[in-house]
């Protein structure tokens, strides 16, 4: 089955700390993307950061950095300095022959 | 920055009733999806949508559901005969493309609209 695992329903983190939200995928392809994506509570889904699986380089946006370990079909995302903005429903997906399988997402807080 | 438009943001229909939920694309864009997502579960992906024609869907997308692009810039769902279950967050997405191949479709990511949201009653 082509699954999608986002282990921790809930996290909590301090702001200004870093906080690490875990995914990990099942697949038999080797070419495919990854993604984060962020739902606040707008419900708006918006695009924080992708990875091409063939790229062993780590992908970083600004505060946003993934660790991907393909082999161990693992894609977490760290949050570095933490926003109270940053609070939102955040979701991993993999994206191959024109659709995203997305996990259950994870429900990031972040106290003042 | 383009943005995907939906509208409505709410619809509220009765059981057994039609709906059409309408999406902008991204103008340059060629590749449209729709996802929907019951309230506090994940993401689902319904349908994509290339070359004025069905791509590939998903098991939820059955003959209930139809998708159409009547003209350059609007791309609806619709779902003939509304059941209790189809109550949910739609969400419009598309991409660019720099190719024809449908790989190249994740050239860029997919662009998603802030979504409609569904009640069935």
């Amino acid at each position: 089955a082509q699954t999608v695992t986002q282990s921790q329903p809930e996290m909590s983190v301090q702001e200004a700390e870093t906080v690490t939200l875990s995914c990990t995928y099942d697949t038999s392809e080797s070419d495919y993307y990854l993604f984060w994506y962020k739902q606040p509570p707008s419900r708006q889904m918006i695009l924080v950061i992708r990875q091409e699986a063939y790229k062993q380089q780590n992908a970083t946006e600004n505060r946003f950095s993934v660790n991907f370990q393909k082999a161990a079909k693992s894609f977490s995302l760290k949050i570095s300095d933490s926003q109270l903005g940053d609070a939102a429903m955040y979701f991993c997906a993999r994206g191959s022959q024109g659709n995203l399988i997305f996990g259950k997402g994870t429900k990031l807080s972040v106290k003042p | 920055e383009p943005e995907v438009t939906q509208t409505p943001s709410h619809q509220v229909t009765q059981m057994g009733q039609e709906v059409i939920l309408r999406c902008v694309p991204i103008s340059n864009h060629l590749y449209f999806y729709w996802y929907r997502q019951i309230l506090g579960q994940k993401v689902e992906f319904l349908v994509s949508f290339y070359n004025n024609e069905i791509s590939e869907k998903s098991e939820i997308f059955d003959d209930q559901f139809s998708v159409e692009r009547p003209d350059g810039s609007n791309f609806t769902l619709k779902i003939r005969s509304t059941k209790l279950e189809d109550s949910a967050m739609y969400f419009c997405a598309s991409s660019d493309s720099t190719g024809g191949v449908r790989w190249d479709s994740y050239n860029s990511p997919l662009h998603f609209g802030n979504g409609t949201r569904l009640t069935v009653t």
